[in-house]
């Protein structure tokens, strides 16, 4: 079954603004994973939380994991035109990785 | 560094017709291979994983089938298609040696079957 699961609303912002988004999931996981898609693209690796933290920053981008709730969240933020992309959240369970639908953003200039 | 290649980018195919997508990964040794589908608007389905040549697990009952003949190379096939088989279908890599399964894709076949 799906392991993570985004907010499914699409998210519209405007240049400079911060962009957050939800991610669900419902077993024990190993760690879970961030990836954006442009369209059409294949998907790129973008940040991992072990099981075992609650927050972790790479550049402009924040991760938080809630174990309790079984959730996770992404920040971008001061979000730029090029953010305009797909992001997906994956849970790493006995080495399988199981995405959400995804959650597309759009940044407006 | 490692280069993952798959193609073609975009394929059109009738019915009925065979099926055969091609991956391949360089600059690493016994990677972990993956295929996914991606249905417009939706998450990656896992179709199939590999952790060696000639090891194949298949997570979803359906019309392809996966191979892989040498280390680096995996391919995804049908002997006939359905028109369900529309997609864009993804081929990844992990490196076995370690234990976080970041994974890394390939530009990806959108597959259109009419």
């Amino acid at each position: 079954s799906q392991q993570g699961e985004e907010d499914p609303q699409a998210l519209s912002i405007q240049e400079g603004e911060n962009a957050t988004m939800n991610c669900s999931y419902k077993t024990s996981i190993n760690n879970l994973q961030w990836y954006r898609q442009n369209s059409g693209r294949g998907l790129v690796h973008l940040i991992l939380i072990r099981s075992n933290e609650r927050e972790k920053h790479s550049g402009r981008l924040r991760v938080t994991l809630d174990t309790s709730k079984k959730s996770s969240s992404l920040l971008i933020t001061a979000s730029r035109a090029a953010d305009t992309a797909s992001y997906f959240c994956a849970t790493d369970t006995n080495n399988r990785l199981a995405f959400g639908k995804g959650n597309q953003v759009v940044v407006i200039p | 560094s490692q280069t993952i290649h798959q193609w073609p980018a975009t394929l059109v195919q009738p019915v009925g017709s065979p099926l055969s997508l091609e991956c391949t990964v360089e600059g690493t040794s016994n990677p972990n291979l993956y295929w996914y589908r991606q249905a417009a608007g939706r998450g990656l389905q896992l179709l199939f994983y590999s952790v060696g040549i000639g090891q194949i697990s298949s997570e979803v009952p359906q019309n392809l089938s996966a191979s892989r003949p040498q280390d680096r190379q995996f391919i995804l096939s049908s002997k006939k298609l359905l028109l369900s088989d529309s997609g864009f279908y993804l081929c990844a890599w992990s490196d076995s040696g370690q234990v976080l399964n970041i994974q890394y894709f390939g530009a990806g076949t959108r597959l259109s079957v009419l």
